[in-house]
């Protein structure tokens, strides 16, 4: 139980497109979905919470105008990046977690390898 | 502002060795520390400490956390080159509302185990 699947796996576009990322949780409703950006070698950085039904909180440093998040349904939540730079290049990872379901913690997602040329 | 901070930052050590993780935090609120392993995609939940001096463990691996010096280690006995990845810690803070499940998270260890 508790999988998260994200879609696509990997994405090269060209700059200034837009590119939008699935996150679904496969057996069991999210309540709330986190977007993180990797950079190699590095930790993960939080981008936003995402609460089905409600607007996303982003984190301070994060431009809600260029990465869009919607979360429509208790299983699913979209990133979109808005007129890609090759600075967003980077691995996306969304996570889902629902209070209690089943270990009360965070399940991620396979994560989203975005090139931007 | 919450801060939690892995050590060492990279560790490389030959097949069979034991090696000791280090995750200490400093944080308003603290539900539970997560201990995750990644590989090339995302992370896999490895454990989840809640209560100070109880000791889990999973196969080679253990962990325990000390509530009281605000860290935890992770342990890996008789390593094996599978065992190379990035460890990372994290913090859940103890909140409800938007701040629920917001997870703080180390720098990570890179280890890795030669043959």
């Amino acid at each position: 139980g508790a999988v998260v699947s994200q879609h696509p796996s990997r994405v090269i576009c060209k700059s200034g497109t837009s590119v939008k990322i699935e996150c679904r949780s496969l057996d069991f409703q999210a309540t709330t979905m986190f977007w993180y950006r990797q950079f190699p070698k590095q930790s993960l950085m939080l981008m936003a919470t995402s609460n089905e039904g409600s607007k996303a909180t982003y984190e301070q440093g994060v431009e809600k105008d260029k990465f869009l998040i919607n979360h429509a349904s208790l299983t699913l939540s979209t990133l979109t990046v808005t007129s890609a730079h090759p600075e967003d290049s980077s691995f996306y990872i969304c996570s889902a977690s629902q209070r209690g379901f089943p270990t009360d913690t965070q399940y991620f997602g396979p994560g989203t390898r975005l090139t931007v040329l | 502002e919450d801060k939690v901070v892995q050590s060492p930052l990279s560790l490389v050590v030959h097949e069979g060795d034991t090696v000791t993780l280090n995750c200490s935090y400093e944080v308003t609120n603290f539900r539970s520390l997560l201990w995750y392993k990644q590989e090339k995609k995302a992370p896999t939940f490895l454990f989840m400490l809640t209560s100070s001096g109880i000791e889990k463990k999973s196969g080679r691996l253990s962990s325990i956390l000390d509530k009281k010096e605000l860290f935890s280690i992770l342990n890996i006995t008789a390593t094996q080159t599978g065992d190379s990845a990035i460890y990372l810690c994290a913090v859940d803070p103890d909140a409800g509302g938007t701040s629920y499940g917001k997870l703080t998270f180390g720098q990570g260890t890179i280890l890795t185990v030669h043959p």
